[in-house]
């Protein structure tokens, strides 16, 4: 079975302060990994891939096979990067079929 | 490019009528549609996988009976939530996965209140 752990329900920063918002996974084989964000009444939207290495409003993720983790990371968080965010997984036998995290409520405070 | 929409974006109905729930992409064609539900500052449920031209795939625990899709062209599922309840009321949203990659493109939601 395939699952994805968000342990922070929320997670509040100051402005130009660094956040990380963890994700672990547990899958047998190899999973490709993902981070949506779903700003305030907005629909969800990819922030990143695993698969892609790149950086997005710069938001980087690196996945950690040995630990199991795809964190999701910014060196100075901005106050228009409050929103919900979700780190999901594709498990290679799922058929496409998205496993999502309970998700991380960030507030980024002025 | 990569748009997916939903109608209506709310709907209001009473207990024991039908409502249906339409999801387009927009600019590509989506061999395989997802719908999920999400309760308020809730993760995503996913209830069911459409493909197109063949019967959904339903979770575990949702009544396919009671939820019924449709996936009858490579644009269009619709979701269809039979004799509803007030427990049926949530924000209902698709997903829409093109034939040339495992990206997923979500819809704007539909919020659905039974009363």
């Amino acid at each position: 079975a395939q699952r994805v752990t968000q342990p922070e329900k929320l997670l509040s920063v100051f402005k130009g302060a660094p956040v990380e918002l963890k994700c672990n996974y547990s899958y047998s084989g190899s999973p490709e990994l993902f981070w949506y964000v779903q700003y305030s009444r907005q629909r969800l939207q990819l922030l990143l891939r695993h698969i892609s290495r790149e950086s997005i409003k710069g938001f980087t993720a690196d996945l950690n096979k040995g630990e199991t983790s795809f964190h999701l990371k910014k060196p100075f968080a901005q106050e228009e990067d409050s929103a919900m965010y979700y780190c999901a997984l594709i498990g290679g036998t799922s058929y496409g079929k998205l496993t999502f995290g309970q998700g991380t409520i960030l507030t980024v405070h002025p | 490019g990569a748009v997916v929409s939903q109608h209506p974006s709310w709907v209001i109905c009473k207990s024991g009528t039908s409502v249906k729930i339409e999801c387009r992409s927009l600019d590509f064609q989506a061999t395989t549609m997802f719908w999920y539900r999400q309760f308020p500052k809730q993760s995503l449920m996913l209830m069911a996988t459409s493909n197109e031209g063949s019967k959904a795939t339903y979770e575990q625990g949702v009544e396919k009976d009671k939820f019924l899709i449709n996936h009858a062209s490579l644009t269009l599922s619709t979701l269809t939530v039979t004799s509803a309840h007030p427990e049926d009321s949530s924000f209902y949203i698709c997903s829409a996965r093109s034939h040339k990659g495992r990206e997923q493109y979500f819809g704007p939601g539909t919020r659905l209140t039974v009363t």
